[in-house]
């Protein structure tokens, strides 16, 4: 069966530090990627989607950047993490527009 | 993808059915009908989703009206666990991307 996996579940990063959260997949192949975040109390926001190895379609501008160095594997980074930057992060796998996604556990992320 | 409206909130009491309405009005022929649903401090998970039939699942039905410019996601008795925010989208056929709107806040009372 597939599985999504995100860590970590919780994170407190100081302003101007750098970030690295990781989202792997597994029992599928070439899914399509997803990175969301929802700043408290507010909607989804989505980040980043890729459709395959190295393809990174950017939603919103900001410090932050996705790569996706294999197959089943999703990266987001951000050189210098502002106070903005704070919510919970979501790592999402689907395969089309007529199949469901699946979503990860969420990292919830403090910049302080 | 067609734009979704949705109610800001809506409440219904526990044990009792549930209809959460949604309208997209510019729906094309191709996009499909996704519910997707958020639990406090939890990700999204899967609804129902479908395009022009009426949908049944072990967690819901989706009623979609025969112009398909709305639809209703029903829970059939509502239990305290179905506290959630309620999303409804529509992907377009091709469409990768997955964007979700403000969507519904349920609150069950017991």
């Amino acid at each position: 069966s597939q599985t999504i996996h995100q860590w970590p579940a919780t994170l407190v990063q100081p302003v101007g530090s750098p970030l690295s959260l990781e989202c792997t997949v597994e029992g599928t192949s070439n899914p399509n990627l997803y990175w969301y975040r929802q700043a408290a109390g507010r909607g989804l926001q989505l980040l980043f989607y890729s459709v395959g190895i190295g393809q990174i379609s950017s939603e919103v501008p900001q410090n932050l950047s996705a790569s996706r160095p294999q197959d089943r594997q999703f990266i987001l980074s951000s050189k210098k993490l502002l106070l903005s930057d704070s919510g919970f992060y979501l790592c999402a796998w689907g395969q089309g527009e007529d199949t469901e996604a699946f979503f990860g556990q969420g990292t919830r992320l403090t910049v302080v | 993808d067609a734009k979704t409206t949705q109610p800001n909130s809506m409440e219904s009491n526990e044990e009792e059915p549930v209809h959460l309405p949604c309208n997209h009005s510019t729906i094309s022929g191709t996009d499909y009908i996704h519910w997707y649903r958020q639990l406090p401090s939890q990700g999204p998970e899967y609804v129902i989703h479908g395009l022009t039939s009426n949908v049944n699942n072990r967690m819901a039905s989706l009623a979609i009206a025969e112009d398909r410019k709305s639809s209703t996601l029903i829970l059939h008795r509502a239990t305290l666990r179905d506290a959630a925010v309620y999303y409804c989208i529509s992907r377009r056929q091709g469409a990768q991307k997955l964007v979700f709107g403000q969507g519904t806040r349920l609150t069950i009372n017991p």
